[in-house]
């Protein structure tokens, strides 16, 4: 089982560029999850979804945009890339299950430098 | 508004011994789940142990156990016969049910195992 997946790994963008991290899970997982990882900070949300079709907003969602047109894809979009988004981003997945059901899934996160 | 506090940005334990790490958390919430993820350099979030809310025993997963204190919203993270593969990133994390069941995750604790 591939799990959670995330393309690219790495990636160096200049400010200004655009770009679109792809996550994608194989379990049939209602919720998706973006995070990003900064020292000292942990994890923070930045957009999630409930199921396709759907988004919402997180903790720090300026900057970035997000789709879920299948199921099994959640998109994270930079229009305008800053330096502020160098981070390490990881993607997230879990069933909407019962309370049993609680582990989420990471994919193993995408290293992006803006300079 | 949900917090995670994790008050030791670096611990070290000797190999063999025993290491505790902290963890507060506030939410108004009574139900709720309770995590500890581990984060090796290979960047993989990995849970650790997961811990009910309306469950009063410890949750125990082998050498790793936690202690729960509810009324004063703690929850530290214990290991035992640390080796040297326990050396990593440790974040506890929080989610409680509702829309989209997120995780709030602390800024985490470094772990250093001394051989």
């Amino acid at each position: 089982n591939a799990g959670v997946t995330q393309t690219p790994k790495f990636r160096v963008l200049k400010t200004g560029q655009s770009m679109t991290l792809l996550c994608a899970q194989d379990m049939n997982h209602e919720y998706m999850y973006w995070y990003r990882q900064d020292p000292g900070m942990g994890l923070r949300l930045i957009h999630y979804s409930v199921g396709e079709g759907t988004t919402a907003k997180g903790e720090v969602p300026d900057g970035y945009n997000v789709s879920r047109l299948k199921k099994q894809n959640f998109l994270l979009g930079l229009e305008s890339a800053a330096p502020s988004q160098t981070s390490v981003y990881f993607c997230a997945s879990r069933t909407q299950g019962t309370l049993l059901n609680t582990e989420a899934f990471f994919g193993q996160g995408t290293r992006l430098t803006v300079v | 508004a949900q917090t995670v506090t994790q008050s030791q940005p670096e611990m070290s334990v000797q190999e063999a011994e025993t290491v505790t790490l902290s963890c507060t958390y506030d939410t108004s919430e009574s139900d709720y789940y309770l995590f500890w993820y581990k984060q090796p350099p290979s960047r993989q979030m990995i849970l650790v142990i997961r811990q009910e809310a309306y469950k009063q025993q410890n949750a125990t997963e082998n050498r790793f156990s936690v202690n729960f204190q509810k009324a004063a919203k703690s929850f530290s993270l214990k290991i035992s016969d640390s080796q040297l593969g326990d050396a990593a990133m440790y974040f506890c994390a929080y989610v409680k049910w509702g829309y989209g069941n997120k995780l709030v995750f602390g800024a985490g604790t470094i772990l250093r195992v001394k051989s």
